[in-house]
């Protein structure tokens, strides 16, 4: 049974740094093929790619987000590290976690994880 | 960058009826488009991929097609809980982008 789950804060202030821990179990990120990504939502807003790792510890960021977000793995712990930097009030959202397999579509999704950025 | 845009914005209709989506991309595609529905409080779920496989337990009234820039997501006769938001994403080019949905609402 594949299962994600987004762990971090639920409220930082602007200007600090965020990271958010993907959890999953029933797949290797070891196992050629398997990458997770990270995808956020404003509150009533559309979903928005964040960044993926894959297998070979291949990484691919948004261009808008990509020098404030770094994307890392931990295989033996089975999690993903998210860490956005110099966060801002526009970065309130919903962040989600999910599985890509060889056939390179989110196929498991987390619950997501709230997160505030309010001084 | 890879712009994905979804049309209608919101499509009221009642159950039983076909609904049609429709998603435009500034570049084309092949086939390596997906959609996702998303309901209220949850995470969204794969139904389509590359562009008219569906994904594992969608139900069959649930269909995908197109190519290249056009691409229509089809639900033969609406259920109840098909009403639901749905987007759009594209692989083709990194980063990996999704449309800005389209709300279907019941009439």
């Amino acid at each position: 049974q594949v299962t994600l789950r987004e762990s971090g804060p639920a409220l930082v202030k602007p200007t600090q740094t965020l990271t958010l821990t993907c959890t999953f179990s029933g797949f290797s990120l070891s196992t050629s093929g398997m990458c997770v990504t990270w995808i956020r939502q404003p509150p009533g807003k559309a979903l928005e790619w964040l960044a993926l790792i894959a297998w070979d510890d291949g990484k691919y960021y948004s261009t808008s987000l990509k020098t404030r977000l770094t994307i890392s793995k931990d295989t033996s712990k089975d999690q993903v590290l998210l860490t956005m930097t110099n966060m801002d009030p526009v970065d309130t959202a919903t962040y989600y976690c999910a599985r890509i397999t060889s056939g390179w579509w989110e196929d498991y999704w987390g619950q997501g994880t709230l997160v505030t950025v309010s001084s | 960058e890879i712009v994905l845009t979804q049309s209608p914005a919101t499509l009221s209709l009642s159950p039983g009826e076909r609904a049609t989506l429709s998603c435009r991309t500034s570049q084309s595609l092949g086939s390596y488009l997906a959609w996702y529905q998303q309901k209220p409080g949850q995470a969204p779920r794969l139904l389509i991929y590359d562009a008219s496989n569906r994904a594992t337990g969608i139900p069959a009234r649930f269909s995908g097609s197109g190519s290249g820039t056009d691409f229509t997501l089809t639900i033969s006769s609406l259920e109840p809980e098909d009403f639901a938001v749905y987007y759009c994403q594209q692989r083709s080019t990194w980063p990996r982008t999704f449309g800005q949905g389209t709300r279907l609402e019941i009439k």
